[in-house]
């Protein structure tokens, strides 16, 4: 079936420096590639996506590029802040059959950014 | 002016019993879900409807029914609570079925079963 995995994390970095989260997949076809974060105590929001191969996500000063060749989709941002310290959570829905609109999680990325 | 709302935030209840937690959404969205996220925040879908109808139930115990009384409402019913139902439940809806679409989320309900 279809699966995600993520980086381990916690990744703790201090402001200002870049951040790469590793994601890859398995899965068949073309599904479409998600980058979800969830800020403390609260629900999961979109922060970017890519539905085709080569298209890349951008949102907030982050970045994904969905590689059919290596299927990862790796996060990236090259300035982080304080503020970005939340969980991140890769994710893909499938292009089509039973499962169609479902999103499989990778396990989740805490990251905490320090002053 | 809350896109998918939860009740209740929070659930504490003793083992056997039965509770429900509901959902709603004011996006006009054909497509709800249900997703559970366990204490090491892995996030598994349950449940999702497509215009009232189910299209995905991820082997999940039958103790749990979903309920869609009309698109705008996806209620989920757990019975004979287990320790093992303790998570944090993310109700989740989206235009419609289909792959490239985005999930909206709920805050979540946070159940715990004493």
């Amino acid at each position: 079936g279809d699966s995600v995995t993520q980086m381990e994390g916690p990744v703790t970095l201090s402001e200002e420096a870049f951040l790469t989260i590793n994601c890859t997949y398995t899965a068949t076809g073309y599904p479409s590639l998600f980058w979800y974060v969830q800020y403390p105590g609260e629900g999961l929001q979109l922060l970017l996506k890519a539905t085709k191969a080569d298209d890349k996500g951008s949102n907030k000063g982050f970045e994904a590029t969905y590689r059919k060749e290596t299927t990862s989709f790796h996060l990236e941002k090259g300035s982080v802040q304080v503020s970005d310290s939340a969980v991140y959570f890769c994710a893909l829905s499938p292009a089509g059959g039973t499962s169609y609109g479902k999103l499989t999680f990778g396990q989740g990325t805490i990251l905490t950014v320090h002053p | 002016d809350t896109a998918v709302s939860q009740t209740p935030k929070y659930l504490v209840t003793q083992m056997g019993n039965d509770k429900s937690i509901k959902c709603e959404q004011n996006l006009g969205h054909d497509t709800m879900y249900w997703y559970k996220q366990d204490s090491k925040k892995f996030l598994k879908i349950m449940f999702s409807y497509n215009n009232k109808e189910l299209i995905i139930n991820e082997t999940v115990p039958n103790r749990f029914s979903p309920k869609s009384p009309d698109k705008a409402h996806l209620n989920l019913h757990i019975n004979s609570l287990e320790l093992g139902d303790s998570a944090v439940y993310f109700c989740a809806s989206s235009p419609r079925l289909a792959g490239g679409n985005t999930q909206y989320f709920g805050p979540g309900t946070r159940l715990t079963v004493l």
